[in-house]
This record gives structure tokens, sequence and C-alpha cells, in this order.
């Protein structure tokens, strides 16, 4: 199994530029929740979906993010236009339904850096 | 918003000690509580508690978990440089998880 993919692995862009970030889900799982991690505040659920739909998106912090999910085997998260403080590692992780618990599993992240 | 709190938040050990992570929670909605490792890149899954009592062992690692009190504690004996990382808890509403701040362990060989 190839675990939860993200990509890029990291990017560098300018302020204002339109930033857009890409997951593929473990196959077969039904969740998909998209995480950004900065040292002040931690790991932060941003939004996630279920069987493509989203369900909770009040972790997106402004107008500015959105994510769509038009299969099961895909998700972007896209910033336009990007700020310097919207700089972080953003991960994508994705779960599913065993013995009546979620487990979720991480992918490698995306590191942003906005200048 | 569920709240989970972790503690030391950084501690310094030597190889062949023994340290004790914290995490407490606030018994809204609980399902089941999980501990990640995270070192340099994604975290990684080590545990998932849903029952008090009852120990999770994998290796040196091991978890338990107090639902009348409300905390969970991780315990890695014999500590090795490896073990260096943030540990993190988190605690579920069904599917989703809320995160603590992390417990940075750091072994000194």
């Amino acid at each position: 199994d190839a675990g939860v993919i993200q990509s890029p692995r990291h990017e560098v862009t300018e302020m204002g530029q339109e930033v857009t970030l890409r997951c593929k889900p473990i196959s077969g799982h039904d969740y998909l929740f998209w995480y950004r991690q900065t040292m002040m505040r931690g790991l932060e659920l941003l939004i996630y979906f279920n069987n493509n739909v989203p369900i909770d998106d009040s972790g997106m912090p402004e107008d500015r993010f959105s994510a769509k999910m038009p299969n099961a085997s895909f998700s972007t998260l896209k910033i336009q236009p990007s700020e310097p403080r919207d700089s972080a590692v953003y991960f994508c992780a994705s779960s599913l339904l065993t013995g009546g618990y979620y487990t979720q599993y991480f992918g490698p992240g995306t590191r942003l850096t906005v200048l | 918003e569920d709240k989970v709190v972790q503690s030391p938040l950084s501690l310094v050990v030597h190889e062949g000690d023994t340290v004790t992570l914290n995490c407490s929670y606030e018994v809204t909605n609980f399902r089941s509580l999980l501990w990640y490792k995270q070192e340099k890149k994604a975290p990684t899954f080590l545990f998932m508690l849903t029952s008090s009592g009852i120990e999770k062992k994998s290796g040196r690692l091991s978890s338990i978990l107090d639902k009348k009190e409300l905390f969970s504690i991780l315990n890695i004996t014999a500590t090795q440089t490896g073990d260096s990382a943030i540990y993190l808890c988190a605690k579920t509403n069904d599917y989703k998880l809320s995160f603590g701040a992390g417990t940075t362990v750091t072994v000194r060989a």
C-alpha cells in the first residue's frame, strides 16, 4: 500500500500567488482530512470529507482557502491569494472505519513557504 | 471545541531512561484516544485506546487510558535516541481528531 500521497512536498511562492496542494488518499478510505501544522498552533483540522462530500469546513481560516474532492482518489486544497502567515506544513490524512473505530493515516505533508 | 492537554511540553532524557507522557481530555463525545509519533515528517500511528485499564503495548512503548479521570499515559522504557520525536495525543469524536500540542522528547546518547 502506497499510503497517503501528497504533492508537492515543498512549495515556495510569493505573496499573492495561488497555491494548490494535492492529496491522494489510501484506496478504499472514505474519510479525507486536511490539517495545517505550525509551531504556534500545532495541528489544526481545516476541513474533512466523507465519500467526497465536505462535511465540516469550520476550520478553514478564511475565504482565501478552498478545498475540493472531485472523486474518491483525489483532493485539492487551494489558497488564493496566499499570504506569509499561510506558511506551514499542510497534511492530508485518510481513514476507514475498522472494527467500529477510525484511525487516521497521514501523508508526508507539503511544506509551504510564502515570501 | 474539544480540548486535549499534554504534559510536559518537552523533556530531555538519557538513553536507557524511562519516560511517561500525559494526556488529558474533555469528555464530550469521546470515542477513542490515539497516540502518534512525529519525527521530521508526518505523524505515524502508535496506539488507539477505547477502554479503561487495558494496556496497549508495542515493544518498549505502552499506553493506558483512564476514562473516569479522563487521561491517558504513554510510557517509553529503555529509551533510545531513535525515540526522539514529538508525541501527539488526539481525542476522537467518531472520525474527527482533536490534537494536543504534543510533547517533544529528546533522548541523548
